[in-house]
């Protein structure tokens, strides 16, 4: 069965540090993977995602993330992060044959001034 | 366009009221789902839809009825509300490609019930 396990609950990091947001996936087949943001209040949106090709895969505001097999992850990174990005990260694991797919618990990120 | 849209923003219900929640889409994807989110335990699927007329159940079903009679609209109706059904409630959308394969869902702004 798929699982998608996200090990950090709650990320601190201050503005301008760089980030990595931790993802692990159980599939056995090549999974189809995503990194989503959600800000306060709001629904989800699509920071990226990896269908095939090319590991690293870049994203919107500055994120990118690499999806490595042999470590069955996909984490999500940023150099230099903003206060604007303090919000919730969660991956998404699906498989091909169906459009669902599941989603991690999430990390909350804080950004410190 | 207006993306996905649901209705209301917030409920309050006793236990034991019924209620549906409204959420329509107007970017023509067949796959249409419903999500509930819950502190520590990330979105998960309640049911979902390919396509007008067909429905199907998630991880969580117990508790919600879908129906699907048109393209648009994905209604999730809870039919005798328990307090373990406070959460909040996500529609999502997402282009249907072929081969079958998961895709970009798009979210809407979410319905926040809680049940007392």
């Amino acid at each position: 069965a798929q699982s998608v396990t996200q090990p950090d609950i709650h990320i601190t990091v201050s503005e301008g540090a760089s980030l990595e947001l931790r993802c692990n996936y159980s599939y056995g087949a090549t999974p189809y993977l995503f990194w989503y943001v959600q800000s306060p209040g709001q629904g989800l949106q699509l920071l990226l995602k990896y269908f095939s090709g090319d590991t690293l895969v870049q994203g919107i505001k500055g994120f990118e993330a690499e999806f490595k097999r042999s470590q069955s992850s996909f984490n999500l990174r940023k150099p230099s992060v903003h206060w604007s990005d303090a919000a919730e990260y969660f991956c998404a694991v699906g498989a091909s044959g169906t459009y669902k797919y599941i989603f991690g618990t999430g990390t909350r990120l804080k950004v410190l001034a | 366009n207006a993306g996905v849209t649901q209705t209301p923003k917030f409920q309050v219900l006793k236990t034991g009221q019924s209620m549906t929640l409204q959420c329509a889409q107007d970017m023509n994807h067949e796959y249409m789902s419903w999500y509930r989110q819950d502190p520590g335990m990330g979105l998960r699927l309640i049911h979902y839809s390919v396509g007008a007329g067909i429905t199907d159940q998630g991880e969580v079903p117990n508790g919600y009825n879908v129906s699907r009679s048109t393209t648009e609209d994905f209604p999730l109706r809870l039919l005798s509300a328990a307090p373990s059904q406070t959460s909040v409630y996500f529609c999502a959308s997402s282009y249907s490609p072929a081969p079958v394969r998961p895709y970009e869902q798009y979210f809407g702004p979410g319905t926040r019930l809680t049940v007392t």
